[in-house]
């Protein structure tokens, strides 16, 4: 079982509501994800980062925002929801590939089931 | 453009019964191809991981193929079992940015009936 959590797995919010998502491993990885996934659809990338103090945007865009002050840790916050932020979030990491062609796991958390009415 | 596409989108087996899932990919530079089992509202679960040079690895009764030249991977799924009822998902990493991109089909919805 991977040492990735996330919480809360379920959370039900007013719109316009400032809310955090929290993300820890305790597999000392320097790569964290977050991903975006509606029913029945793939993944989509929403931030990114390589280790402490860095971030970056993915492939979706998104109003939430990230911060890597630790490298276990790897929140994300919204600061004002919105219906359209309804979704489920998955957090993930890895290690950094030890050689060429070296295979890096991915751990996924369990997510978090986010419903803005 | 990179691009992971699953067939079929939903299958329905009975217990017992083998079956296989399909992957296509466009995702070039290469790294490795991953097949990843996620149960209604959690996160994927890997279940292999292959790089260009392997074209088969089993874990249990999955069985994954990979054949890097037509950029083709199956999952075979043997003597399946009620708690195989998942979405299964391809997963295909490049190597041609730091990140190691991870590029998603959208799943294979399979259901087993008793």
């Amino acid at each position: 079982e991977a040492d990735i959590y996330q919480t809360p797995r379920y959370l039900v919010i007013g719109t316009g509501k400032k809310i955090t998502l929290e993300c820890s491993q305790t597999m000392g990885h320097d790569k964290m994800y977050w991903y975006q996934q509606d029913p029945g659809m793939e993944l989509h990338l929403i931030h990114y980062s390589y280790g402490v103090n860095s971030t970056e945007k993915g492939d979706l865009s998104s109003e939430s925002t990230v911060s890597r002050i630790r490298t276990e840790h790897f929140p994300l916050t919204l600061e004002s929801a919105r219906p359209s932020h309804t979704s489920q979030y998955l957090c993930a990491s890895s290690e950094w590939p030890s050689g060429q062609g070296k295979n890096t796991e991915a751990f996924f958390g369990q997510g978090t089931r986010l419903t803005v009415v | 453009k990179n691009q992971v596409e699953q067939s079929p989108q939903s299958l329905i087996i009975l217990e017992g019964k083998n079956c296989t899932l399909q992957c296509n990919y466009t995702v070039s530079p290469f790294s490795n191809l991953r097949w990843y089992k996620q149960d209604t509202g959690r996160g994927p679960v890997s279940l292999t991981i292959m790089t260009f040079s392997e074209n088969t690895k089993s874990n249990g009764r999955y069985t994954a193929t990979l054949d890097a030249d037509t950029k083709q991977s199956s999952l075979h799924i043997t003597a399946s079992q009620l708690s195989d009822s998942a979405s299964y998902i391809c997963v295909v990493s490049d190597r041609g940015s730091t990140l190691g991109r991870l590029y998603f089909g959208r799943g294979t919805q399979l259901t087993v009936w008793p």
